[in-house]
């Protein structure tokens, strides 16, 4: 069973610049939530989806905005880069909660420059 | 075995030793509780899970301890391995809150 795959691995995005990072999750998962993970700050949440409706949002700036699609693929996108955004991009699927197979992706690594 | 009483970001263990990794969670309410393990250039894996009606539960070679009165959380590892070496993450969740909230993460080297 494949597990979650994130694409692309790796990203060098110049400031100013926008970026969009993608999630397949699990086949049959149909819950999506991505988390952003720095040295400084750790692990977290920016958004959840769930049957292409967005359940829960982190308290990230609103150049941060995902969706979902019908196949329960999701999209990321970041507008506008800073600097302050190179982070590791996690993408996560369940089947609908947290408590139900929450498993993630190696990630998207985004250097900003 | 090593063992820290307090959140440490760091905890080196001789090979064979037992270690117990500490986490604090902030939110009473929480009632489901995940240990992660997190590899170099990996997403975090799923270690062992642990539910609010539950004080303690066991796995391959992994023990997970819940203690609601005073909000802690611990992940016992038993003859630690060098494959053991890793970042390691408690995460909580609260009903009908869909995401994680980690701790800070603790860097676990194992020394041969």
């Amino acid at each position: 069973k494949a597990g979650v795959t994130q694409t692309p691995r790796y990203l060098i995005k110049t400031r100013g610049q926008q970026v969009t990072l993608s999630c397949s999750p699990i086949s049959g998962h149909r819950s999506v939530s991505w988390y952003q993970q720095t040295p400084g700050q750790g692990l977290q949440f920016l958004f959840e989806y769930f049957s292409e409706t967005q359940r829960n949002k982190g308290n990230f700036p609103g150049r941060f905005s995902g969706r979902q699609f019908s196949n329960s693929r999701s999209e990321m996108n970041v507008s506008t880069l800073e600097l302050g955004d190179s982070a590791l991009y996690l993408c996560a699927s369940s089947h609908d909660r947290v408590n139900y197979g929450y498993t993630f992706g190696s990630g998207t690594r985004l250097t900003v420059v | 075995g090593e063992s820290v009483g307090l959140h440490l970001p760091t905890l080196s263990v001789q090979e064979g030793d037992n270690s117990i990794i500490n986490c604090a969670y902030s939110n009473s309410a929480s009632d489901y509780f995940i240990w992660y393990k997190q590899e170099s250039g990996k997403g975090p894996q799923f270690i062992i899970d642990i539910r609010s009606n539950m004080d303690k539960r066991q796995g391959q070679r992994v023990t997970v301890l819940l203690n609601k009165t005073v909000k802690h959380l611990s992940l016992q590892i038993a003859a630690t391995q060098p494959g053991d070496s890793a970042v390691y993450f408690c995460a909580e969740n609260s009903p009908n809150d869909y995401k994680l909230s980690f701790g800070a993460g603790t860097t676990v080297t194992v020394r041969a």
